[in-house]
């Protein structure tokens, strides 16, 4: 079946400690994004790819990064966790090949920085 | 810029009751318009899509959104409410231009059910 997938869906973690984000989909879609989302909150983009080694920032500034080395996997990295890193991360994908502009979103990872 | 108003933060409604939530974009030419459904602790599923033809669109779980090009609206309608649909609730937009196929989020409406 194909899907979106975000690993893990919880993370607490201390300051300082470097984390990665992972976020995979099987529907062969080229366009991947970053959400970022405070509890009850908007979302905000974060990061955009259109493809393989293609990234972009997004609305809201982040020092996360990103890479996209294989269609399908499109990690988000943390070099060094701080307390204003806790929030929820969305990953979603959609097919820029055809028209509907519809987003696929994983399930999240909600991230704890003490 | 193309943006996204839900007017409404929180909303509460009886169950069995009927349901609006109101959505309002800015954009000068016709858009596409989604309606996305977060449970709490979950991801985003998508409830239904405008994007041109018959202006009253059905989705999933008995949703259904009017377009209105006259009034920038893109209202969220159902006609009996029930407990599981307590969620928040997005308007998006498309992004045309720099950042196109992106899209735009509201706010988002909160809604709680009553008994």
């Amino acid at each position: 079946e194909a899907d979106i997938y975000q690993t893990p869906r919880y993370l607490v973690i201390g300051t300082g400690k470097k984390i990665t984000l992972e976020c995979s989909q099987t529907m062969g879609h080229d366009k991947m994004y970053w959400y970022q989302q405070d509890p009850g909150m908007e979302l905000h983009l974060i990061h955009y790819s259109y493809g393989v080694n293609s990234t972009e920032k997004g609305d809201l500034s982040s020092e996360s990064t990103v890479s996209r080395i294989r269609t399908e996997h499109f990690p988000l990295t943390l070099e060094s966790a701080r307390p204003s890193h806790t929030s929820q991360y969305l990953c979603a994908s959609s097919d820029s090949q055809g028209s509907s502009y519809e987003q696929y979103f994983g399930p999240g990872t909600r991230l704890t920085v003490t | 810029a193309q943006s996204v108003t839900q007017p409404d933060i929180h909303i509460t409604v009886s169950e069995g009751a009927s349901l609006e939530l109101r959505c309002n974009y800015s954009y000068g030419a016709t858009p596409y318009l989604f309606w996305y459904v977060q449970s709490p602790g979950q991801g985003l599923q998508l409830l239904l899509k405008y994007f041109s033809g018959d202006t009253l669109v059905q989705g999933i779980k008995g949703f259904e959104a009017e377009f209105k090009r006259s009034q920038s609206s893109f209202n969220l309608r159902k006609p009996s409410v029930h407990w599981s649909d307590a969620a928040e609730y997005f308007c998006a937009v498309v992004i045309y231009g720099g950042s196109q196929g992106n899209l735009i989020f509201g706010k988002g409406t909160k809604l709680s059910v009553k008994p």
